[in-house]
């Protein structure tokens, strides 16, 4: 099955720290999701991708659809404390597949 | 408007108990899924749904029923618990197909022993 491997796995930064986190696949998706997940809580999606090649901004927050539609990266600018959190990427091939998801980078952010 | 609600939120199993895990969302969505988060893990799609009557299995669906009688309601059987079936439980219901259009319940953290 299609695999996605996140990167990094866990992340200590302190507040007002630029961040970034990516997202690599064996084979290609046509889309490209960013989810937050906080504790106990549900995935809540930060930034949809449509297309390869496209930058999309979402406040602090910037994902890019990589051009071969096997990567996608996310950008936080300026970290602040609620920033803190699981952020998981999923990537779709078609309508008529699933999503799959990769395992998530665990962002703390030291005040 | 409630969303997509869970219940319950935390359960322990014995070994070769059966639970109903619940889903109801209040947005009319016609699409609902139950994915599973197991530890370090993404999330994996256990079954889902297109609409009432109509229910097709996921990625991981072994161990699992589902039926869905109503827009709202879609639970989640658990027939005969495992250890293997430890593991934070998703719902999540759509208006579209399109991925990103999933909303997503606070999720049911099951431990089964």
């Amino acid at each position: 099955g299609q695999q996605l491997n996140q990167s990094p796995q866990s992340m200590f930064i302190q507040e007002g720290e630029d961040v970034s986190m990516n997202c690599t696949s064996s084979s290609i998706f046509n889309t490209w999701l960013w989810y937050k997940q906080e504790p106990g809580e549900g995935p809540v999606l930060l930034i949809a991708l449509y297309k390869a090649g496209e930058l999309t901004s979402n406040g602090r927050l910037t994902a890019q659809f990589g051009i071969t539609r096997k990567d996608s990266f996310l950008n936080i600018s300026a970290s602040i404390p609620s920033d803190v959190g699981i952020y998981f990427c999923a990537g779709q091939l078609d309508l008529n597949n699933d999503m799959r998801f990769g395992a998530g980078t665990r962002l703390t952010v030291k005040p | 408007n409630a969303g997509v609600t869970q219940t319950p939120k935390f359960r322990i199993l014995k070994i070769g108990q059966s639970m109903t895990l619940q889903c109801t969302q209040d947005m009319n969505h016609n699409y609902m899924y139950w994915y599973r988060q197991d530890p370090g893990m993404g999330l994996k799609l256990i079954y889902y749904s297109v609409g009432a009557g109509i229910t097709d299995k996921g990625e991981v669906p072994n161990g699992y029923n589902v039926s869905r009688s109503t827009t709202e309601d879609f639970p989640l059987r658990l027939e005969l618990a495992a250890p293997s079936q430890t593991s934070v439980y998703f719902c999540a219901s759509s208006y579209s197909v399109l991925a990103g259009a999933q909303y997503f319940g606070p999720g049911t953290r099951l431990t089964v022993t």
